[in-house]
């Protein structure tokens, strides 16, 4: 069975600073895996995802994940937030076959400082 | 193009009442999901449609939750009964061929059961 566990619910960073959201899951067979952010009353939204080749994902607003299977991890990294990154940031694993619905973590909120 | 919607986005109702929520899917879609996601929570997987058909009812918390999708497009989500536990927001989410490629989220509708 496929699960994911996010570290820290709530994420407080200085604007300029590095973010780092974790995420490590656990799944029987070689996962896919998902960011989504999700902004105040508005849906959930792709940052980046990992399926297959390159372990270092690339997404939108700057935001990269590595994907590493010795530690069953895949941390949301950004060199350095912005105000407008403060959002609630969802890690997510896909059920490898049938109905590929997604596993969710329980989300972190992000916090920037300005 | 347009995205997923949902309406309503809103929906205030008394316990005991029926209510139904609405998902328009992005055109030509053929994997519709359903989620839930509690406050604080991850979204959690609902029901999942290819086509017409429920191929996964799975997630459904009990026998008062129910969906249907009559001609594969546009889906609705009954509650019957409903009770103050069903507050929660519902997401809508299609895929092009629910083969596992990313899934495009609707704005939820908030249910709120007093």
């Amino acid at each position: 069975a496929q699960s994911v566990t996010q570290l820290g619910s709530h994420v407080s960073v200085s604007e300029g600073a590095l973010v780092l959201l974790r995420c490590n899951y656990s799944s029987s067979v070689p996962p896919y895996l998902f960011w989504y952010v999700q902004y105040p009353n508005q849906g959930l939204q792709l940052l980046l995802k990992y399926t297959t080749g390159a372990t270092l994902v690339k997404g939108i607003n700057g935001f990269e994940a590595e994907f590493k299977k010795s530690e069953t991890s895949f941390h949301l990294t950004k060199p350095s937030a912005h105000m407008s990154d403060a959002a609630e940031y969802f890690c997510a694993v896909r059920v490898p076959s049938g109905t590929y619905k997604y596993i969710f973590g329980t989300g972190t909120r992000l916090k920037v400082l300005a | 193009g347009a995205g997923v919607s949902q309406t309503p986005s809103n929906k205030v109702t008394e316990k005991g009442k029926y209510v139904e929520l609405r998902c328009d899917p992005i055109s030509g879609h053929t994997a519709l999901y359903w989620y839930r996601q509690s406050l604080g929570q991850g979204p959690e997987f609902l029901i999942y449609f290819q086509g017409t058909g429920a191929a996964d009812d799975s997630g459904l918390p009990n026998d008062r939750f129910f969906a249907v999708r009559p001609e594969g497009s546009v889906s609705t989500l009954k509650i019957q009964r409903t009770e103050r536990g069903d507050s929660a927001v519902y997401l809508c989410a299609s895929s092009p061929q629910g083969t596992g490629d990313e899934q495009f989220f609707g704005p939820g509708t908030r249910l709120t059961v007093l």
